[in-house]
């Protein structure tokens, strides 16, 4: 089966520790992103990654980290520097360039406490 | 920066009532993408609009993208309870990344 995945789907965790999102997809994509949803605000852009061993800053990177040592995988960790982690993340993933329709994941929903 | 507004936030309609939402941008867009997403569940893609008032149908869905290409709206005819769910209009503007917005929330009410 072709697709995206991401685990845990529920995390927990305690305030001031650091904790990492699994995602992984076997499309052969290029590209691929991770979001926050929050209630009311939509998808806000985390990091996103068009190559192997590079990736931006999206919109709300404060907080966060990337790693893209492989075209599968695109872990994402919520340090204890993020001030409100608690929220939905969907990674997605797609072609390179422009015009391309992403794939997303289950989601993992993440609480700190 | 590059900004999608997305309208309205929520909308309850008996089924079989029709239902519009509409999603503006502050800049023009190369192409616009919508997305649904079920409750509980994930966006998935349902189509990609890029040419100046370009008209899409999907069953009972029609999408339109404005003359502009700063407005896009999604219209869907007859609403089932199976239409429920988050739907998000993403745009781009060149080799840039989708700016999702807010999203509508559709509620039917059988």
């Amino acid at each position: 089966d072709g697709g995206i995945t991401q685990s845990p789907k529920y995390l927990f965790r305690k305030e001031g520790q650091n904790v990492t999102l699994s995602c992984e997809q076997n499309l052969n994509h290029d590209a691929m992103y991770w979001y926050r949803q929050d209630p009311g605000q939509g998808l806000r852009l985390i990091y996103y990654s068009q190559i192997v061993n590079d990736f931006q800053k999206g919109d709300i990177a404060e907080g966060y980290s990337v790693s893209r040592e492989k075209k599968e995988s695109f872990p994402l960790t919520v340090t204890s520097a993020q001030k409100n982690p608690t929220a939905f993340y969907l990674c997605a993933s797609s072609m390179a360039g422009q015009g391309y329709e992403q794939y997303f994941g289950p989601g993992t929903r993440l609480t700190v406490t | 920066g590059q900004q999608v507004m997305q309208i309205p936030q929520y909308q309850h309609v008996q089924e079989g009532e029709d239902f519009t939402t509409y999603c503006n941008s502050s800049t023009t867009l190369s192409n616009i993408q919508w997305y649904k997403q079920r409750p509980g569940g994930h966006p998935v893609f349902l189509i990609q609009l890029v040419k100046s008032g370009e008209v899409k149908k999907q069953k009972r869905l029609t999408f339109q993208f404005g003359e502009a290409k700063k407005n896009s709206s999604l219209h869907i005819t007859a609403t089932q309870t199976t239409d429920v769910g988050t739907y998000f209009c993403a745009g781009q503007t060149g080799a840039n990344n989708l700016f999702f917005g807010t999203g509508t929330r559709l509620t039917v009410i059988p």
